[in-house]
C-alpha cells in the first residue's frame, strides 16, 4: 500500500510564476491536510480538505493561495504570482474517514522561488 | 496562539546511550501533545501522542515522553539510543482536540554516533 505521495520533490520557479503542488492520499483516505514549513520554523497548518471540499482553510494565505480535492486525481494547492517568501517545504498528510485519525505524511515539495 | 518550542536543534550522541530531546508548549485549558519522527527522505510518522489519562506515553520502539503540566513540557527520552534512531523529531500540540490543526516545533535532529 503505497504512502502519501507528493510530487515533485523539488520546484523552482521565478517570481510571478505559478506553483502547482500534488498529494495523492494513501489509498482509502479520504482526508487531505496540507502544512508549510518556512525556514527555520515548524510546519504550520493550512488547510484540510475532503473529496470536493474545504472543511478548514484558516491556515491559508487571503491571496494567491488555493487548494482543491476533486472526486478524482489528487489534491492540489496552487500557488499564483509566487513571491520569495513562498519559498518553503510544503508537506501533505492524510488521513481515513475520521478527522480525528493518525495523519499520515508525505515526504514534501520543496518549493524555490528565485 | 499555540507555539512549541524545541530548544535544541541538534543533539548528537553517542550509540546506547540515553537521550532527551525538549519541548515545551503555550499553556492551554486543554492540550493534545505529540511527537512525530522523520527518517532521512520520508515523510513524517507519529511517534507517540499524549490525550488524556496518564501522563508517560511509550512508542513501540523505546521512546517515551511525559506529559508535565506544571513546567508545560512533553520531553522525549530513550534510555539506549540506536543507530537507526538517527532522524529529525517534531514535537506538536493541538488545542482542538483533533490530530488535523496541529502546530509544530521546529525540529530536532538526532544524529546517533556509532
Amino acid at each position: 500500500n503505497a504512502g502519501v505521495m507528493q510530487n515533485p520533490r523539488h520546484l523552482v520557479r521565478r517570481r510571478g510564476q505559478e506553483a502547482r503542488l500534488r498529494c495523492s492520499p494513501m489509498k482509502g483516505h479520504s482526508h487531505v491536510y496540507w502544512y508549510r514549513q518556512l525556514p527555520e520554523e515548524g510546519l504550520k497548518f493550512m488547510v484540510y480538505l475532503q473529496k470536493e471540499n474545504i472543511i478548514d482553510e484558516s491556515g491559508m494565505p487571503k491571496e494567491r493561495f488555493s487548494a482543491e480535492f476533486p472526486k478524482e486525481g489528487p489534491s492540489i494547492l496552487r500557488i499564483q504570482q509566487v513571491v520569495r517568501g513562498d519559498s518553503a517545504a510544503y508537506f501533505c498528510a492524510s488521513s481515513p474517514q475520521s478527522r480525528d485519525e493518525k495523519l499520515f505524511f508525505g515526504s514534501g515539495t520543496q518549493l524555490s522561488v528565485l | 496562539a499555540q507555539s512549541v518550542t524545541q530548544l535544541d536543534s541538534q543533539v548528537p550522541v553517542f550509540e546506547e546511550a540515553p537521550v532527551e530531546l525538549r519541548c515545551n508548549y503555550s499553556s492551554s485549558v486543554s492540550v493534545y501533545l505529540f511527537w512525530y519522527v522523520q527518517y532521512p527522505n520520508q515523510g513524517l510518522q507519529l511517534l507517540l501522542k499524549y490525550l488524556s489519562g496518564s501522563t508517560l506515553v511509550e512508542s513501540i520502539n523505546g521512546f517515551e515522553a511525559e506529559f508535565n503540566k506544571s513546567q508545560t513540557s512533553f520531553h522525549l527520552r530513550k534510555p539506549s539510543v540506536h543507530i537507526s534512531d538517527t532522524a529529525e523529531y517534531f514535537c506538536a500540540v493541538s488545542y482542538s482536540g483533533g490530530y488535523q490543526k496541529v502546530t509544530f516545533g521546529t525540529g530536532t535532529k538526532l544524529q546517533v554516533i556509532p
